[in-house]
Parts: structure tokens; sequence; C-alpha cells
């Protein structure tokens, strides 16, 4: 079975400061992971996905999450955080490996920007 | 490029009584799939679809049915509406079940039964 962890049900931040939404996993196989953001009021948006390669990912609005198989994580970062990306953010697996094709999906990290 | 397409985006319901959401995609996508989503509970999957005329239950199924008559729609029907069944629903759709494509989300329907 495959599973995903968030640990933090909230970040706060300060603008300008680097921020780090964490996510670890579970697959038998490889993973196919994925970040989303969710604003107010909206579907969830794909940000990035890691499949195979360079463990080190990046994805749209200057986010990026990088890869470690020993610790089976994918945490997102961004160098420098901005107020409007405060918003919530899911985390998703998928084993690559075959069996289930369905993703799973974190509870979801509200990452709080201040100003 | 309208993406996925969930109709209504409100409703208010009394107990016992049955409504259609309605999703639709124009991305050809062979995947489809109905998630809702409560307050500290993440998404929970209820159905999903690899294609026109196949479904299947996902985590939480009790209280919906879904068809998938052509590869465009999923519509989730509730057959009998239950307070608990207030929730916030979104339809997503991927090119294939096997893909490493990510899932696209409509932007929801707020449910709530009274």
């Amino acid at each position: 079975a495959q599973s995903v962890a968030q640990p933090e049900d909230q970040v706060n931040v300060a603008e300008g400061n680097p921020l780090t939404v964490k996510c670890t996993y579970s697959v038998s196989g490889n993973p196919y992971l994925f970040w989303y953001v969710q604003y107010p009021n909206r579907g969830l948006q794909f940000l990035l996905k890691y499949i195979t390669g360079d463990n080190l990912v990046k994805g749209s609005y200057g986010f990026e999450a990088e890869f470690n198989k020993s610790q089976t994580s994918f945490h997102l970062k961004k160098p420098s955080a901005l107020v409007s990306d405060s918003a919530l953010y899911f985390c998703a697996v998928r084993d690559s490996s075959g069996g289930s094709y369905i993703p799973t999906f974190g509870r979801g990290t509200s990452l709080i920007v201040h100003p | 490029n309208a993406g996925v397409t969930q109709t209504p985006k409100f409703q208010v319901l009394k107990t016992g009584q049955s409504m259609t959401l309605q999703c639709a995609q124009d991305m050809n996508h062979e995947y489809m799939s109905w998630y809702r989503q409560d307050p500290g509970m993440g998404l929970r999957l209820i159905h999903y679809s690899v294609g026109a005329g196949i479904t299947d239950q996902g985590e939480v199924p009790n209280g919906y049915n879904v068809s998938r008559s052509t590869t465009e729609d999923f519509p989730l029907r509730l057959l009998s509406a239950a307070p608990s069944q207030t929730s916030v629903y979104f339809c997503a759709s991927s090119y294939s079940p096997e893909s490493n494509q990510p899932q696209h989300f409509g932007d929801g329907t707020r449910l709530s039964i009274l």
C-alpha cells in the first residue's frame, strides 16, 4: 500500500524568507511524486512532479522540490516566500511499478506567509 | 481551453433529496475521478473511471453513484442526501491511469445538506 504524510498542518514564514513544506511517502516500488497548490475557493493546481532523473525538480511560481530516496521525502521549497504563496499545499504519490495507479494525497499543509 | 468544468458551484439540499453533480472535461482524458474535501481530512476518493463504461469505487463510495457514458462527462449522483455529505466535491481528470501526468481539477461544488 502507498501512503503520504505531511507532518505539518500549518507552516508560517515571513515574506522574503525561505520556505519548506514537508512530505514523506511510502510505496512498494518507485514513486511518482507530485505537489499541488490550492487557493481559496479553487481546485488543486499542479506545481511540479518527480518521475525520474534529477533529484531537484523545478516547478511553477519559483517552487522546487528535492527527492530524497533514502529518507523517502519530497519536500517543497522556495528560496524567497511571497505573501501570494499563502495557500494549501498537497503532496501526492503514485507507485510507478504497477498495482494501483490511483494517486494518494496527503492531508495538506496550510502555508501562511506574513508581510 | 476550459479544462475541467464542474456545475453547480454551490448547492443547498434538504436531507433525503437527490441531485447530480456534473463534471465535464475537454482534454480527451481517459481517467476521471471524484473527491470530497473536508477540513482536516484532505482529499478522499469517492469513485473513479478509467474510460467510458468503466467505473470503480474509491475510499468513500457509500451514498454516491457514478456513470461514464462518454469520455467527456463523469456525473456524480447523491441518491438520498445526508448531512454527513456536506462537503466540497472536486472532479479531476488525467490523460490515462498509467501515465505519469498530473491530474487536472475543477473548481469544486460546495454542497450543504440541511
